[in-house]
């Protein structure tokens, strides 16, 4: 089976700290992805990224960076927390012999204070 | 603006009656469409898929029905069991796009034994 980690399942920051959220991946899978979900507005695409060092920004990437040095892990980085950043954070990969079924980590439940 | 919509915020049917689900996009580009079902406090798990060149595929007890002239598609579960209450999001990809996938809101589905 896929197996989708996620460093934390609940974390708590303050405004303006820099948040690090770690995803890693044990498949091999090129193709990793960050969203975050929030209440009424279903899953958004943060990040994503084809292979190592090589990313390519998703739909709401404003606030966030991102870091992909080893393929299996793919890291969110929040370079200044600001409290519109609470969320669900869920990282996705994908790769053979799968066609387009992402696999899903537990998620991270931000919440910056 | 939202590509792939999902009207319905919330379902609720009673054990063993069928569940239907709907989806439409906009997006004439999408090639692959998806529905993947989310327990609270867990990443999404792939549920279903369906191909443009299909407009009905079956698994157990789900079946995706896909009208391409309408573009719209359905989920439905028969028949419908407690477990399957969960929210479910339907999500489409379009090819040469990285295997992105862009999401609707969710429909929270509740079986009601």
């Amino acid at each position: 089976d896929v197996k989708v980690t996620q460093s934390s399942r609940y974390l708590v920051k303050r405004t303006g700290e820099k948040v690090f959220l770690e995803c890693v991946q044990d498949m091999d899978h090129e193709n990793m992805f960050w969203y975050r979900q929030d209440p009424g507005l279903g899953l958004r695409l943060i990040y994503f990224s084809y292979d190592v060092k090589m990313k390519e920004k998703g739909d709401i990437p404003e606030g966030y960076s991102v870091s992909r040095e080893k393929k299996e892990r793919f890291s969110l980085i929040l370079e200044s927390a600001s409290t519109n950043q609470t969320s669900m954070y869920l990282c996705a990969s994908l790769g053979p012999p799968f066609v387009d079924e992402q696999f899903f980590g537990p998620g991270t439940r931000l919440t910056v204070l | 603006d939202q590509q792939v919509k999902q009207n319905s915020p919330s379902l609720s049917v009673q054990e063993g009656r069928i569940s239907i689900l709907n989806c439409d996009y906009t997006n004439s580009m999408f090639d692959y469409f998806l529905w993947y079902k989310k327990y609270p406090a867990e990443g999404p798990t792939f549920l279903i898929s369906i191909s443009s060149i299909k407009d009905k595929n079956e698994d157990g007890r789900f079946t995706v029905f896909l009208n391409k002239s309408a573009k719209h598609l359905s989920l439905h579960i028969v028949p419908s069991q407690p477990g399957d209450s969960a929210v479910y999001f339907c999500a489409a990809s379009a090819e040469g796009s990285n295997y992105k996938l862009t999401f609707g809101k969710g429909t929270l589905l509740t079986v009601n034994p």
